[in-house]
């Protein structure tokens, strides 16, 4: 059983170009998170995707940032034209069921943006 | 405005030794805590979890203790290993509320020879 595959797992950007990232949950997981870890920093929470739906997009900033989960294909985080401060580690996590009492996040290895 | 704070960015420790983590909390709202471990290039592993109904869970070497009183917890591992040495993040849910976890800026641990 695969674990949350993200890619790219590295990813180099001029400002003011797209940076599309990539997130297959664990075969299962209908729930996908997103996570921005700056450096010396934990992670912070962007958005909690379900199939087709945003359930809590709170953590994303107000513009430039996308996401989405579709009905198929992986989950897409979309930052559009980036900056220097966009500069971070991405992981995805995902969970079979919202019930956290029972259930823990699995993340993904990441995706470390550069933005030049 | 953090939530979840673990103050010390770094510790070493003896292998052999008890390592001890710490995180502290200021939403009461939290009923479930993780920890999670981190090696470099590698996204988060999921270490132990604990529910606010009880104050001790127990998983081989790995501890923690919650002191809800104090909105405190720790993590004990114990002997310490080598392959311990990596970041080790304290998290926080409100699991009634919503499925978001909440992170700490994590507390990179060393364990010497």
């Amino acid at each position: 059983n695969a674990g949350v595959m993200q890619n790219p797992r590295h990813l180099v950007r001029r400002r003011g170009q797209e940076a599309r990232l990539r997130c297959s949950p664990m075969k299962g997981h209908s729930h996908v998170y997103w996570y921005r870890q700056l450096p010396e920093e934990g992670l912070k929470f962007m958005v909690y995707l379900q199939k087709e739906n945003i359930i809590d997009e709170s953590g994303m900033p107000k513009e430039r940032f996308s996401a989405e989960f579709p009905k198929e294909g992986p989950s897409i985080l979309r930052i559009q034209q980036v900056v220097r401060g966009d500069s971070a580690a991405y992981f995805c996590a995902s969970s079979p069921t919202e019930n956290l009492l029972y259930n823990e996040q699995f993340f993904g290895p990441g995706t470390r943006l550069t933005v030049l | 405005d953090q939530q979840v704070k673990q103050n010390s960015p770094s510790l070493s420790v003896q292998e052999g030794r008890i390592s001890i983590l710490n995180c502290d909390y200021t939403n009461s709202m939290f009923d479930y805590f993780l920890w999670y471990k981190k090696y470099p290039a590698e996204g988060p592993t999921f270490l132990i979890s604990i529910s606010s109904i009880k104050d001790k869970n127990e998983d081989g070497r790995f501890t923690v203790f919650l002191n809800k009183s104090a909105k405190h917890l720790s993590l004990h591992i114990v002997p310490s290993q080598p392959g311990d040495s990596a970041v080790y993040f304290c998290a926080a849910s409100a699991t009634n509320r919503d499925d978001k976890i909440i992170f700490g800026k994590g507390t990179r641990l060393h364990i010497l020879p």
